[in-house]
C-alpha cells in the first residue's frame, strides 16, 4: 500500500535560517509521482513541485530546493534563508497508479513557523 | 481569473440539515475532485470525476452525493449533516484523463461548521 510520512509535525525557525522538511514514502510501483503543496494561514492549497520516479535530479527554484532519493524513498524540501511568508503547512503527496484509482495520498503535513 | 472556485467559503448550519457546496473550474481540466481536511489538517480524497463520470469513490457515507453536470462543475450535496462532518472541503481539478501524474489545482476551500 502507498503511504507518505512527514515525521516533523511542527518546525519553528528564526528568519534567515535554512530549514529542511522531510518526506518519506512507500510504494511498490516503479512509476509514481511525488508532489509538494503549501497551505498558508489563509487556507488555500498551492502546488509547488511535481517529480516523477524516473527523474532523480535535484531541483532548485529560488530559495526552494528538492532532494529526491529513490534509494531512501525520500523527497525532502529545503527552504534557504527562510522568511516569515514561508510560514505555512507543507504537504508531501504521492499518487497511486491510474489503474488503482490514481489517488493522491497526502502526508500528515509539517507546520512551519518562521519567526522574525 | 479564479481557476477553481467553490462556494460558499463558510457554511454554518445545524445538525440534520441538508447543504450543498458548488465548485467550478475554468482551466479546461477533465478531472475534478473533492477532498476533506479534518481538524488535524489531514487531507483525504472523497471523490473524483473524469468527464462527468465517477472514477474514485472513497468509503464515504452515502449522505454525501457528488454531482457533475458538466466537466467544469462538480458539486457536493450532503444530507442529514452530522457533527463529524465539520471540516474544510476542498475542490480540485487536474488536466487529462489520468489523475495520477498531473498537478491538482485546488479551490480555496469551504469551511463547514455543524452546530
Amino acid at each position: 500500500a502507498q503511504k507518505v510520512t512527514q515525521a516533523q509535525t511542527e518546525i519553528s525557525v528564526v528568519e534567515k535560517e535554512d530549514v529542511t522538511l522531510d518526506c518519506v514514502y512507500e510504494t511498490r510501483d516503479t512509476t509514481y509521482y511525488l508532489f509538494w503543496y503549501k497551505q498558508p494561514p489563509s487556507g488555500e492549497l498551492v502546488f509547488l513541485i511535481r517529480r516523477n520516479s524516473f527523474d532523480e535530479q535535484n531541483e532548485i527554484s529560488g530559495r526552494y530546493s528538492w532532494n529526491f532519493q529513490k534509494s531512501t524513498s525520500s523527497f525532502n524540501f529545503t527552504i534557504t534563508a527562510s522568511q516569515v511568508v514561508d510560514s505555512a503547512v507543507y504537504f508531501c503527496a504521492l499518487t497511486q497508479p491510474y489503474n488503482q484509482g490514481g489517488k493522491l495520498i497526502f502526508g500528515q503535513g509539517t507546520e512551519l513557523s518562521v519567526k522574525p | 481569473d479564479t481557476a477553481v472556485s467553490q462556494t460558499p467559503k463558510y457554511l454554518v448550519t445545524q445538525m440534520g440539515n441538508d447543504k450543498s457546496i458548488k465548485c467550478e473550474q475554468n482551466l479546461g481540466h477533465d478531472t475534478m475532485y473533492w477532498y476533506k481536511q479534518d481538524s488535524k489538517k489531514f487531507l483525504k480524497i472523497m471523490f473524483s470525476y473524469n468527464n462527468k463520470e465517477l472514477i474514485i469513490n472513497e468509503t464515504v457515507p452515502n449522505r454525501f452525493s457528488p454531482k457533475s453536470p458538466d466537466k467544469a462543475h462538480l458539486n457536493l450535496h450532503i444530507n442529514s449533516l452530522e457533527l463529524g462532518d465539520s471540516a474544510v472541503y476542498f475542490c480540485a481539478s487536474s488536466q487529462g484523463g489520468a489523475p495520477s501524474n498531473q498537478p491538482q489545482h485546488f479551490g480555496d476551500g469551504t469551511r463547514l461548521s455543524i452546530l
